[in-house]
Formats: structure tokens, C-alpha cells, sequence
């Protein structure tokens, strides 16, 4: 049974381009939520998909933005990158709210370092 | 707001004694609980949960912790560490009212020293 899998692991851009982070969730999951967890710091939410639509966002500027596919793998994208992006970017799957199961499960992250 | 508090940045413990982890949060709703651990280099594990009933949670490679409603706490337990659970640890929640996002602490930095 696969897990959470991410892609790239790491990935260095420079300030003012754009990225595009890419995740596929648990077998069987059918919601992905991305977090980003700058160094030496917990995990902060970014947003959150299911049906293939964003159902919620943490305090995250515009230049973030995502996509949900039929299969329910997820992009991240982030535009105008800034050097304060550089942060481990945590994927998350699980089933959707409201259906009693709350645990998410993450992947391996990948390391975006901003120059 | 809501928050969730780890107390202390850094544990550092010897081989094969007993360890606490310390958590709070601050909630106006009830609150689903967990902890997670981090290998350096790797994304997060799921250690245990906390979701109702029995206030004392049993969790993966012997760990375990207890759910106090009144201090609005849910510290991590191990008897006997061992080298290899030097790691971050991580308490977060998810409040009843939106249990899509997890909200995490700051982290602690488990050391266990031969």
C-alpha cells in the first residue's frame, strides 16, 4: 500500500520564479492538504482539496495556489517566489471532513530553497 | 484564537530513562489530538491520536499519552527511550468546528544521549 508521495524532493529557484510542487495521496484518500514548515518551526496550514476544489486556506498570500485533479493528486504552485518561501512543503492526505476519520497522513516533503 | 503550546524546544535525556513531552492548547471548542514525530530529513508520523473515550492513548514504538480536559493538556510518555527516538516531536489539534486543518506547535527537539 503506497503512501503519500511527493515530488521533487528538492528544488532550488530563484527569487521571482514561479514553482509547482506536485502530491498523490494515500491509497484510498480522497483529500490533500498542504502545509509549510519553515526551519525550526511547526507545520502551517497553506489550503486544503477535495472534490477537486479548495475548501479552506490559512493565512497564506494569493501568490499560493493549487489544483486537485479526478485522481486526487494535488499541485502546489507559488508564484513570485520570495526568499522567505525557502521551508519544507508537507503534503497531507486523508478522507474528507465530516466522515469521522481525522488523521492525516503526510509525505516525505519537498525542500524548496529560494536564492 | 486557537493555539497549541509545546513547553519545552529542546529534551535532552539519557538512554533508557523515562521521558515527558509537554503540550497545551488553548480552544474555545473541543478538540481532536495528536502527536507526530519527524526523522531528521523526513515528513511527519503519525505517534498517536486522541479522538474520544479513554483519556489515556497507547501509540506506535511504546509510546503513549494522556488527555487532561480540565488543564487542556496532552503530554507524550516513554518509559525507556532509546538513541533512535531522537527526533522533533510535534502536538497538534483539530477543533471540532473544522476538523480540515491541523494545528500544530512549535516542536520538540527529543535528545537521547548513550
Amino acid at each position: 500500500d503506497a503512501g503519500v508521495t511527493q515530488s521533487p524532493t528538492h528544488l532550488i529557484k530563484t527569487r521571482g520564479q514561479q514553482v509547482t510542487l506536485r502530491c498523490s495521496p494515500k491509497s484510498g484518500h480522497d483529500t490533500v492538504s498542504w502545509y509549510q514548515q519553515a526551519l525550526g518551526q511547526g507545520p502551517q496550514f497553506i489550503f486544503q482539496y477535495y472534490e477537486e476544489e479548495e475548501r479552506q486556506r490559512g493565512n497564506f498570500p494569493d501568490r499560493f495556489s493549487g489544483h486537485q485533479f479526478p485522481n486526487y493528486s494535488s499541485e502546489l504552485n507559488v508564484n513570485a517566489l520570495l526568499l522567505g518561501d525557502s521551508a519544507l512543503y508537507l503534503c497531507a492526505s486523508s478522507y474528507k471532513p465530516g466522515q469521522g476519520f481525522y488523521e492525516q497522513y503526510f509525505g516525505p516533503g519537498t525542500r524548496l530553497t529560494v536564492t | 484564537a486557537q493555539s497549541v503550546t509545546q513547553l519545552d524546544s529542546q529534551v535532552p535525556v539519557f538512554e533508557e530513562a523515562p521521558v515527558e513531552l509537554r503540550c497545551n492548547y488553548s480552544s474555545s471548542v473541543s478538540v481532536y489530538l495528536f502527536w507526530y514525530v519527524q526523522y531528521p530529513n523526513q515528513g511527519l508520523q503519525l505517534l498517536l491520536k486522541y479522538l474520544s473515550g479513554s483519556t489515556l492513548v497507547k501509540g506506535i514504538n511504546g509510546f503513549e499519552a494522556e488527555f487532561n480536559k480540565s488543564q487542556t493538556s496532552f503530554h507524550l510518555r516513554k518509559p525507556s527511550v532509546h538513541i533512535s527516538d531522537t527526533a522533533e516531536y510535534f502536538c497538534a489539534v483539530i477543533l471540532s468546528s473544522n476538523t480540515g486543518k491541523l494545528i500544530f506547535g512549535q516542536g520538540t527537539t527529543l535528545q537521547v544521549k548513550p
